[in-house]
């Protein structure tokens, strides 16, 4: 167990619809990370957080967002789904993420999406 | 920009003995860190092991190590002693030069541990 927590484990929804996952970092870190693994793009960095600040930015969509609150936990919100949207997504924390020190990331179990 | 490459699409391996995952790597930035993870079939990506740029002896982690060749930039996972349990996908990953923390993964490799 990374100590890494991710809401709902998996996800049923139709194209066009919106949701929410959710992750709570290890206790301690300050940075959480989102990570999208597909079929066909492998897995790919989407956005990072570090206490409540969006960090970096990947091949993030216009349509997803994401935000971190004041208790660390962060959320990615997808909207307008489409077919390839479905993928399995990851969120991950370090305890920092702003420094040159390279920090390990744990992972949490993952969100299976499926859109119909 | 980085790259990671495994050339590996699937490995087959006897329980109980070793065997090696490719990972090659290609970046201009001096200072990196390279993982490696592995993700059973349940899903979760599981950290298993880390080597430093600057590090000056390899990684080892309980049944795994990593073969560092800096000058080939390479960094190959060794799992010595296979189980059962081992079968899985890994993924080798390198943090990204820009200064920022984000990973960068490879396309993975299945390995398969038979009896």
């Amino acid at each position: 167990d990374s100590g890494v927590t991710q809401t709902p484990k998996h996800l049923i929804t139709a194209t066009g619809q919106r949701v929410t996952l959710r992750c709570s970092p290890r206790s301690g870190d300050l940075s959480v990370y989102w990570y999208q693994q597909s079929l066909d793009q492998g897995l790919q960095f989407l956005i990072q957080y570090y206490n409540g600040e969006e960090r970096a930015k990947g091949n993030i969509l216009e349509r997803f967002s994401a935000q971190q609150f004041p208790d660390l936990h962060s959320e990615l919100n997808l909207s307008s789904l489409e077919l390839g949207d479905s993928a399995l997504y990851f969120c991950a924390s370090s305890v920092g993420g702003t420094g040159g020190a390279v920090e390990t990331q744990y992972f949490g179990p993952g969100t299976r999406l499926l859109v119909l | 920009a980085q790259k990671i490459t495994q050339t590996q699409p699937g490995m087959f391996v006897q329980e109980k003995e070793a065997v090696t995952l490719d990972c090659t790597y290609d970046t201009s930035d001096p200072s990196y860190g390279l993982f490696w993870y592995k993700q059973p079939s349940s899903g979760e990506m599981i950290f298993l092991i880390y080597q430093g740029s600057y590090d000056q002896q390899n990684a080892t982690e309980g049944r795994y190590s990593l073969n560092f060749q800096k000058a080939r930039k390479s960094a190959n996972l060794v799992i010595s002693a296979s189980q059962l349990g081992d079968s899985a996908m890994y993924f080798c990953a390198m943090r990204d030069s820009t200064g920022f923390q984000k990973l960068v993964f490879g396309t993975g490799t299945r390995l398969l541990v038979s009896p």
